[in-house]
């Protein structure tokens, strides 16, 4: 992945903890979100995602939060691994038109677990 | 495997050089998806097929830039000569039909000396 980390926030955590990464997204219209994790020289790979009608929606260990009304995303990590290391990527999708099929990225949380 | 493939993993080309890239989706989704991410951004939208259409293509997509799925299955995504600024990975996503969860391949790492 693309984890430089000269301007990506950063999270840094202990084995066990729970973690929350934040993304503020731009687009009112959007209506699905949705979760990456990226590893070093990886593509993205899907966590969770959740639709405009919901504000919650849980996984296995992780759970996603929508606020609409300040378009606010948070991905929450019960009891954060170190394989949970890696960059975080929220993206967003608008209802229709020219944004269908259009994922827009968020700019990327690091994310650090330490044993 | 079953996830998306792509291919080659890695290229390093010389500029000017014109540069082909494969990605092979997920069996049965009929949607495929190119992205660009460079060093500490995260992935660009550059175009989709729905089957074999080409459906959306983003500005980023100058005329160097093609990308074809003549069977509705594999695709290609070829960049003619090459410049240093499309140093880059390659990302490839598939989708199945009235699903919106994009599926991304490893990528194909671009260097362009």
């Amino acid at each position: 992945g693309e984890n430089v980390g000269l301007h990506l926030p950063t999270l840094s955590v202990q084995e066990g903890d729970n973690s929350i990464i934040n993304c503020a997204y731009s687009n009112s219209a959007s209506d699905y979100f949705i979760w990456y994790k990226q590893e070093s020289g990886k593509g993205p790979q899907f966590i969770i995602d959740i639709r405009s009608n919901m504000d919650k929606r849980q996984g296995q260990r992780v759970t996603v939060l929508l606020n609409k009304t300040v378009k606010h995303l948070s991905l929450q990590i019960a009891a954060t691994q170190p394989g949970d290391s890696a960059v975080y990527f929220c993206a967003e999708e608008g209802a229709g038109g020219t944004s269908y099929g259009k994922l827009t990225f968020g700019q990327g949380t690091i994310l650090t677990v330490h044993p | 495997d079953t996830g998306v493939s792509q291919d080659p993993r890695h290229k390093i080309t010389k500029r000017g050089q014109n540069v082909t890239f494969r990605c092979d989706p997920i069996s049965e989704h009929n949607r495929l998806y190119w992205y660009r991410q460079t060093l500490g951004q995260g992935p660009e939208f550059l175009t989709y097929f729905q089957n074999e259409a080409q459906l959306e293509k983003s500005r980023l997509l100058s005329d160097r830039f093609s990308a074809e799925r003549p069977k509705g299955s594999f695709s290609t995504l070829e960049i003619q000569r090459t410049e240093q600024g499309d140093s880059a990975m390659y990302l490839c996503a598939s989708s199945l039909a009235g699903s919106r969860t994009q599926f991304f391949g490893p990528g194909t790492r671009l260097t362009v000396l």
